[in-house]
């Protein structure tokens, strides 16, 4: 059975720190995919990373995927508070399909 | 525009009544999912299908029921035999053999149980 794990579960920070949130997975995946959640809102895809070593950036943010490692990154630099909202990452089930398992989420406070 | 269309974004229900939620989706996507979000916590799939008239079950699926009659819809029924169906619901999409695999969701149903 898949589980994907990250941590760290509830972050708060200051505006203009850097930090990094974890993604581990317990089982092969070449592929990844981040989500941001607002609160009492739907998913929106931040990134899809397709392969091992695969590094996307978007503003502040930036992921990278290790599938050695079962392991996904997502760091913010410099943060901001408009970066506030929940973020989930997700992993396919199995390589030829499309069913994702979520991670549990990593609620990030961005304080003034 | 494309997307997927989630109705009522908010219902109450009261104890032993079913309830069905409704999906639309115009992007031609061949895959359909029903996701389920308690507060606080991480996605759970329900039931998913990948054509027509075809659907599987999810981790959570003992009091729901899907049907999937034409390939722009997915509607949710939660039914008295969900004990707990207090919950977000999220309905997604994704496009077979699309190499991205990524998923697509609508704005989602919020369901209260009085």
């Amino acid at each position: 059975e898949l589980k994907v794990e990250q941590n760290p579960l509830f972050l708060s920070m200051q505006e203009g720190k850097n930090y990094t949130i974890y993604c581990n997975y317990s089982t092969t995946s070449d592929r990844l995919y981040w989500y941001r959640q607002d609160p009492g809102k739907s998913l929106e895809s931040l990134f899809v990373l397709l392969s091992n070593g695969a590094v996307k950036q978007e503003g502040r943010l930036m992921a990278s995927l290790d599938t050695k490692a079962r392991l996904s990154t997502l760091h913010i630099t410099a943060a901001v508070h408009d970066l506030s909202a929940t973020y989930f990452c997700a992993v396919p089930e199995n390589p030829a399909g499309n069913m994702l398992t979520f991670g549990g989420g990593t609620r990030l406070m961005v304080k003034p | 525009d494309g997307g997927i269309t989630q109705s009522p974004k908010y219902l109450f229900r009261k104890e032993g009544q079913n309830v069905t939620l409704s999906c639309e989706q115009n992007l031609n996507h061949d895959a359909m999912y029903w996701y389920r979000q308690d507060p606080g916590q991480g996605l759970r799939l329900i039931y998913y299908s990948q054509i027509v008239n075809d659907f599987q079950k999810g981790d959570i699926a003992e009091g729901y029921s899907v049907s999937r009659e034409k390939k722009e819809s997915f509607p949710l029924t939660v039914t008295s035999a969900q004990k707990n169906p207090t919950a977000f619901y999220l309905c997604a999409s994704s496009q077979r053999g699309d190499l991205t695999g990524e998923l697509f969701f609508g704005e989602g149903s919020r369901l209260t149980v009085l």
